[in-house]
């Protein structure tokens, strides 16, 4: 079955520091892949997507490229800020639209 | 456009209860989709519907679990004789699939605590 794995946190990082969270998946087919944020108490909020290999998504500051090959879609920021703070998943969603997630990371940046 | 909805936001609710949670959403999109989130997890895809038509059950969705989508739009997550393992954020999230988008829009959730 499909499958998310992603880096293990907590993440700790100061104000301004480079961010790199780690996320590696296994599908069938061809998934599209996914950042979601999570702020406390609230839904999910797509952060961005690629939906083919090589595909780069990005969206404010953040950044992450579907690399096929070695079946990864790792997301960085260059200079994270305290309103960054949040609970992070990578998830891939079948053609059948149904998304499987990762257990998330939290990020806690510090002024 | 008013985004995905849910109610209620909170719920607590006794050992055995039987609970309901609604969910609203997006005007046109055509497939609904509930996860359950436990602390500390990803959310874990329960139930899905295509329109009216439910089209896949999770493993996880107990004989205790019926979802509806009755008319096609707004749908309704039942949990019978509840047990305080089903405490969990319940989320739902919608798709207009036939324009081929894949983007899952989430609502805010329903958290439910089983005393």
């Amino acid at each position: 079955g499909n499958s998310v794995t992603q880096m293990e946190g907590p993440v700790t990082l100061s104000e301004e520091a480079f961010l790199t969270i780690n996320c590696t998946y296994t599908a069938t087919g061809y998934p599209s892949l996914f950042w979601y944020v999570q702020y406390p108490g609230e839904g999910l909020q797509l952060l961005l997507k690629a939906t083919k290999a090589d595909d780069k998504g990005s969206n404010k500051g953040f950044e992450a490229t579907y690399r096929k090959e070695t079946t990864s879609f790792h997301l960085e920021k260059g200079s994270v800020q305290v309103s960054d703070s949040a609970v992070y998943f990578c998830a891939l969603c079948t053609n059948a639209g149904k998304s499987t997630f990762g257990d998330g990371t939290t990020l806690t940046v510090k002024p | 456009d008013t985004g995905v909805s849910q109610n209620p936001r909170h719920k607590i609710t006794k050992r055995g209860q039987n609970v309901t949670f609604r969910c609203d959403p997006i005007s046109e999109h055509n497939r609904l989709y509930w996860y359950r989130q436990t602390l500390g997890q990803g959310p874990e895809f329960l139930t899905y519907f295509q329109n009216e038509a439910q089209l896949e059950k999770s493993r996880l969705l107990s004989d205790r679990f019926s979802a509806e989508r009755p008319k096609g739009s707004f749908s309704t997550l039942e949990i019978q004789r509840t047990e305080q393992g089903d405490s969990a954020m319940y989320l739902c999230a919608s798709i207009r699939s036939t324009s081929g988008e894949e983007t899952q829009y989430f609502g805010p959730g329903t958290r439910l605590l089983v005393l």
